[in-house]
């Protein structure tokens, strides 16, 4: 079974760069049936898509994090990684990593849903 | 953006219920809709895709419907396990928002 786990610092200063990673076992993160996401979920709110990448490095991006997000992915180690600059207290959350169903066609790439998640883990912003 | 609203925001209900939960988009996204399971400290649970395919593993009680802007969430005959809060997620754009959110609480 697939398992996605996410891994990074629980606190993080004000202004300073969010970083986190998460962990893929029990499957290949290389394959070309899938795209990796990132999502976060506020205390008590809903939920937000942060990003998604493939394995070849190509990334979307939510338009309103675009500016203060990366995304990158090391194949070697079948992990993906979460960098935020410029954070504030507005990005505490829970951050989960998932793997994000896609579909090729001959010139394009449609990404659907996500259909397995990591736990997720808590990053506060606080000084 | 697509922006996505559902109602109700909380429904309480009793065990045996026939609940439904509507997912409406800011504008059509075909049938491309997702619908999740959250309990609490948890990560979200895969229920339905393509507004009414039935994710592998999840139990026949869950169903999915509709097209284009309004979709439904039906649970035939709610379980205690189904006490939780149901996300609805569009992805018919490379920028992929979900629901605020349904809590199912108990009556």
């Amino acid at each position: 079974q697939l398992q996605l786990q996410e891994s990074g610092p629980g606190l993080v200063k004000p202004s300073e760069t969010l970083s986190l990673t998460c962990t893929v076992s029990s499957g290949s993160i290389s394959s070309s049936n899938y795209y990796w996401g990132w999502i976060r979920q506020p205390p008590g709110k809903g939920l937000e898509w942060i990003g998604s990448i493939y394995y070849s490095g190509n990334t979307y991006y939510n338009p309103s994090l675009k500016s203060r997000v990366t995304i990158s992915v090391d194949t070697s180690k079948n992990q993906f990684s979460l960098k935020m600059s410029s954070v504030t207290a507005a990005d505490t959350a829970v951050y989960y990593c998932a793997r994000h169903q896609v579909e090729h066609f001959y010139r394009s790439t449609s990404l659907y849903y996500f259909d397995y998640w990591g736990q997720g883990t808590l990053v506060t912003v606080s000084s | 953006d697509i922006q996505m609203t559902q109602s109700p925001s909380t429904l309480s209900a009793s065990v045996g219920d026939r609940v439904t939960i509507t997912c409406r988009a800011s504008q059509s996204i075909s049938g491309w809709l997702a619908w999740y399971q959250q309990k609490p400290g948890k990560a979200p649970n895969l229920l339905i895709y393509k507004a009414s395919s039935l994710e592998s593993g999840v139990p026949s009680r869950f169903s999915g419907s509709g097209s284009g802007t309004e979709f439904t969430l039906t649970i035939s005959s709610l379980q205690p396990d189904d006490f939780a809060t149901y996300y609805c997620q569009q992805y018919n754009t490379y920028s992929f928002t979900f629901g605020p959110g349904t809590k199912v609480d108990i009556k």
